[in-house]
């Protein structure tokens, strides 16, 4: 059965860092397309940063890039989040997602982890 | 960046009877789309991918069609267990990929 387990969330002043892990089991990781979700409080879903199963590439989206670095350690079965100069807007649960690699155009993603919560506050 | 708009936002229906989800792409997405389910307090679960195929042990009476633009989540006779936040996502032009913002199926 395949689990991810996300971890380093918290509650985080304006202007300051988090790093999230995410671990997997259950399946090859190695092999796959990792992703970060986001959902703030009450709303829906929305793509953070994506990464290639080997790691050398990596996708952001915009307002997101330059402040959040994605990364991962196959060695470890575990992904990561490094975000910094956070902002109130930041606040939400983080999904760690997997992509299922049955579409060649892009991620499908067929198992996620339960989140866990960032919020940015003073 | 493509914008996925899902309608409506709240769908009202009674266990047992047909709701129809509709989702539309501001651009061509071809068949790159995809629907989750999302219960409260649960994370995602992905339903259909290809615009109608359904993923592994996803029941029949989940079903999808459409493409380039305009696609529809049926479910054909709903369970009690189907009373959730369903939302589409496009995996044609990246990033970012997009997801809609969301139809809540109800308990009329």
């Amino acid at each position: 059965e395949v689990q991810l387990l996300e971890s380093g969330g918290g509650l985080i002043l304006p202007g300051g860092s988090l790093r999230l892990s995410c671990a997997g089991s259950g399946f090859t990781f190695s092999r796959y397309a990792m992703s970060w979700v986001r959902q703030a409080p009450g709303k829906g879903l929305e793509w953070v940063s994506g990464i290639t199963d080997n790691g050398d590439s990596t996708y952001y989206r915009d307002s997101v890039k330059g402040r959040f670095t994605i990364s991962r350690d196959n060695s470890k079965n575990t992904l990561y989040l490094q975000m910094d100069s956070l902002t109130a807007a930041d606040t939400a649960l983080y999904y760690c997602a997997k992509d299922s690699s049955v579409a060649a155009a892009g991620p499908v993603f067929d198992s996620w982890g339960q989140g866990t919560l960032v919020s940015v506050s003073s | 960046e493509i914008v996925m708009t899902q309608s409506p936002a709240t769908l009202s229906v009674s266990p047992g009877e047909r709701a129809t989800l509709s989702c539309r792409a501001s651009q061509s997405v071809a068949s790159n789309l995809a629907w989750y389910q999302q219960r409260p307090g649960q994370a995602p679960r992905l339903l259909i991918y290809g615009a109608s195929i359904r993923a592994t042990n996803i029941p029949a009476r989940f079903s999808g069609s459409g493409s380039v633009t305009e696609f529809t989540l049926t479910i054909s006779s709903l369970q009690s267990e189907d009373f959730a936040v369903y939302y589409c996502q496009q995996y044609n032009n990246w990033p970012p990929w997009t997801f809609g913002q969301g139809t809540k199926v109800e308990i009329k």
